[in-house]
C-alpha cells in the first residue's frame, strides 16, 4: 500500500521567508496530491491540489511540484505571513476507485512577525 | 463553510460508555469518511462508505462502527470508551467514491474521555 513521508515536522521562519514542505510517496501509482492546512482545533483545509498530469501548480503565494521519477512532491509558500502558522498536511492517492487517501504526518509552521 | 456537518461539537464522557458521532455530508456527495485524530497527531484514516455501503477500512478499532444511511448521512458508534479514545473524529465527504477527488472535512466532533 501508499506510504507517505513528510519533512520537516517543524518550520520556524520570519514573516517573508519562503517555506518548503517536502514529501514522498511509494506507490507509483499514486496521481492524486492534495495539500491541507490545519489551524490549531480546526478542520483541516484544502489548499492546494496537483495531478500526475502536471509538474506544478500555483495558487497566488502557494505552489506545488511533483516529481514523478523521484516520487516526491513539495509545497512552497512565498512571502510568508503570521496567519499561514499552522499544520501541513500531504496526501497522495492511487488512480484505482476506492483507494483511500493516505495522509503525511504533517509538518507545523511556525511564522515569526 | 465546508458543507460538511458534524454533530456534536463537543462530547464528554466517562470510560465504559458508548457514544455515537454524526455526519452529513456535502449536498450532493455520496461517500463519507472517518478519521481520527488525537493531541498533535495526523489524521488516521478509520472508515469509508460509499452510498449506504462500506468501501476502505483502516485502523478501526472492533469497539468503533460506522454506517451510512439510506439519506447519506454517516454515524460512527464508539463503545467501551478508554481513555486514549479521546480525540479530535473528523468526517470528510467527496463526490464519488474516488479517493482521488478533494475530500471536503467537517469541523469535528472534540472527544474527551474522562
Amino acid at each position: 500500500g501508499e506510504n507517505v513521508e513528510q519533512h520537516p515536522s517543524t518550520l520556524s521562519v520570519q514573516e517573508g521567508d519562503s517555506a518548503v514542505i517536502k514529501c514522498t510517496y511509494s506507490d507509483s501509482a499514486s496521481n492524486y496530491f492534495p495539500w491541507y492546512k490545519q489551524e490549531l482545533g480546526k478542520r483541516p483545509q484544502l489548499i492546494i491540489d496537483i495531478r500526475s498530469n502536471v509538474g506544478e501548480k500555483k495558487d497566488q503565494r502557494i505552489a506545488v511540484t511533483l516529481n514523478k521519477t523521484a516520487k516526491h512532491f513539495s509545497l512552497h509558500i512565498t512571502e510568508t505571513q503570521p496567519e499561514d502558522s499552522a499544520v501541513y498536511f500531504c496526501a497522495a492517492s492511487p488512480n484505482t476507485g476506492f483507494q483511500k487517501l493516505v495522509f503525511g504526518t504533517g509538518t507545523r509552521l511556525l511564522v515569526s512577525p | 463553510d465546508s458543507g460538511v456537518t458534524q454533530t456534536p461539537k463537543h462530547l464528554i464522557t466517562a470510560t465504559g460508555q458508548r457514544v455515537t458521532l454524526r455526519c452529513s455530508p456535502r449536498s450532493g456527495d455520496l461517500s463519507v469518511y472517518w478519521y481520527q485524530q488525537s493531541l498533535d497527531q495526523g489524521l488516521q484514516f478509520l472508515i469509508q462508505y460509499y452510498n449506504g455501503e462500506e468501501r476502505a477500512k483502516g485502523n478501526i478499532l472492533e469497539r468503533f462502527s460506522a454506517q451510512q444511511f439510506p439519506d447519506l448521512h454517516s454515524e460512527l458508534n464508539l463503545s467501551s470508551l478508554e481513555l486514549g479514545d479521546s480525540a479530535l473524529y473528523f468526517c470528510a465527504s467527496t463526490s464519488t467514491g474516488d479517493s482521488n477527488q478533494p475530500q471536503h472535512f467537517g469541523d469535528g466532533t472534540r472527544l474527551s474521555i474522562l
